[in-house]
């Protein structure tokens, strides 16, 4: 059973540049999480989604941040213009509410994205 | 809005013996969940064991274990017969009922040595 598919795994990119990140949930999931890592800020919580609808974006830092998700398998996570203060982990994650401990959360691999 | 603290930015413990690490957090709510998650030097997120507020008999999973402290608001996770794998950073995390927003510690960097 494929667990949570992030692409890429990592990515250079220089300041200016449009970056889009990629996720494919765990097939069956309907609530979608972006998360960012970084080590002043630890892991916060981006934006979620609920079959594929936005439910809570008040994690999404500015306007140059937007998410997506057009069906239940893939959602992408846009930064456009990227800067550099936005270098970071980002991990995608997905549960599901029909579930047994649906609160449970599980984590893709996480992209480590670099901006110069 | 719900805080979680976790004091102990580094551990280390030997093979085979046991460390606690420690979580407290801060919430009015009544009815809430808490997790233990692990991300090795790979990065990924991987759940360890996770305890619902109403239930009072802590949480066992394997070596795993939780001390749940409800009125005192603590967590702490207590791995024994510690195993080289088990380095890693650990995270708390608390979740409000019917909410599905998760609120992470700092993480306790764990080192388990030879």
């Amino acid at each position: 059973d494929a667990g949570v598919i992030q692409s890429p795994r990592h990515e250079v990119t220089e300041m200016g540049q449009e970056v889009t990140l990629r996720c494919k949930p765990i097939s069956g999931h309907d609530y979608l999480f972006w998360y960012r890592q970084t080590m002043m800020r630890g892991l916060e919580l981006l934006i979620y989604f609920n079959n594929n609808v936005p439910i809570d974006d008040s994690g999404m830092p500015e306007d140059r941040f937007s998410a997506k998700m057009p069906n239940a398998s893939f959602s992408t996570l846009k930064i456009q213009p990227s800067e550099p203060r936005d270098s970071a982990v980002y991990f995608c994650a997905s549960s599901n509410a029909g579930q047994t401990y649906q609160e449970t959360q599980y984590f893709g691999p996480g992209t480590r994205l670099l901006v110069l | 809005a719900q805080t979680v603290t976790q004091s102990q930015p580094e551990m280390s413990v030997q093979e085979a013996e046991t460390v606690t690490l420690s979580c407290t957090y801060d919430t009015s709510e009544n009815n809430y969940y808490l997790f233990w998650y692990k991300q090795p030097p790979s990065r990924q997120m991987i759940l360890v064991i996770r305890q619902e507020a109403y239930k009072q008999q802590n949480a066992t999973e394997n070596r795993f274990s939780v001390n749940f402290q409800k009125a005192a608001k603590s967590f702490s996770l207590k791995i024994s017969d510690s195993q080289l794998g088990d380095t890693a950073m650990y995270f708390c995390a608390f979740m409000k009922l019917r909410s599905e927003k998760l609120v992470f510690g700092k993480g306790t960097k764990l080192t388990v040595n030879p």
